[in-house]
């Protein structure tokens, strides 16, 4: 079955410091991988999407940038955390080419301070 | 521009009722359909999916929801609610032809009264 796990599970980081956040995926090959922010009253917000090894796709500008350096592992970064950066953040996978449902990590609870 | 609405921010119902959240679509072809629950800082599981055929689908945890071309709704309904079904939910969208990509509703956070 396949399994998808986030890391670290909370996050508490000073304005100005960089961000790693990583997702992997088990039991699957080449699926199309999300990221997601959720702010509170504001549901889900996609940053980034990838459908394969490389190739990464923004949805909204901002101080975010997204890797895909192996086909089950999508990494979500930044040179320098913003206030505004806070917010739960979620790594969702998909079947390429299937029928769109998306399975969802544990997510990541990072606080900028 | 794909779009979906859930009109209700919070609803409260006492345990054993009934419940019905709502959910409409702007998009001018048929498209995937999904509800999704998120208990607190926790991520989010699918309940169910529509994609054709049958209008009515059966989901996980006793949920079911009906797709009504007509009225580009997509509501989820469960006939007696349980007090572990207090969580927050989504419904989202899916566009045919696009990459995967889902279109989510604001949510609908539920309440349960004992």
């Amino acid at each position: 079955s396949q399994t998808i796990h986030q890391w670290p599970a909370t996050l508490v980081q000073p304005v100005g410091s960089p961000l790693s956040l990583e997702c992997t995926v088990e039991g699957t090959s080449n699926p199309n991988l999300y990221w997601y922010r959720q702010a509170a009253g504001r549901g889900l917000q996609l940053l980034f999407y990838s459908v394969g090894i490389g190739q990464i796709s923004s949805e909204v500008p901002q101080n975010l940038s997204a890797s895909r350096p192996q086909d089950r592992q999508f990494i979500l970064s930044s040179k320098k955390l913003l206030l505004s950066d806070s917010g739960f953040y979620l790594c969702a996978w998909s079947v390429a080419g299937g029928t769109y449902e998306q399975y969802f990590g544990p997510g990541t609870r990072l606080t900028v301070t | 521009a794909q779009s979906v609405t859930q009109p209700d921010i919070h609803i409260t119902v006492s345990e054993g009722a009934s419940l019905e959240l709502r959910c409409n679509y702007s998009y001018g072809a048929t498209p995937y359909l999904f509800w999704y629950v998120q208990s607190p800082g926790q991520g989010l599981q699918l309940l169910l999916k529509y994609f054709s055929g049958d209008t009515l689908v059966q989901g996980i945890k006793g949920f079911e929801a009906e797709f009504k071309r007509s009225q580009s709704s997509f509501n989820l309904r469960k006939p007696s609610v349980h007090w572990s079904d207090a969580a927050e939910y989504f419904c989202a969208v899916g566009r045919r032809g696009s990459q995967g990509n889902l279109i989510f509703g604001k949510g609908t956070k539920l309440s349960v009264k004992p």
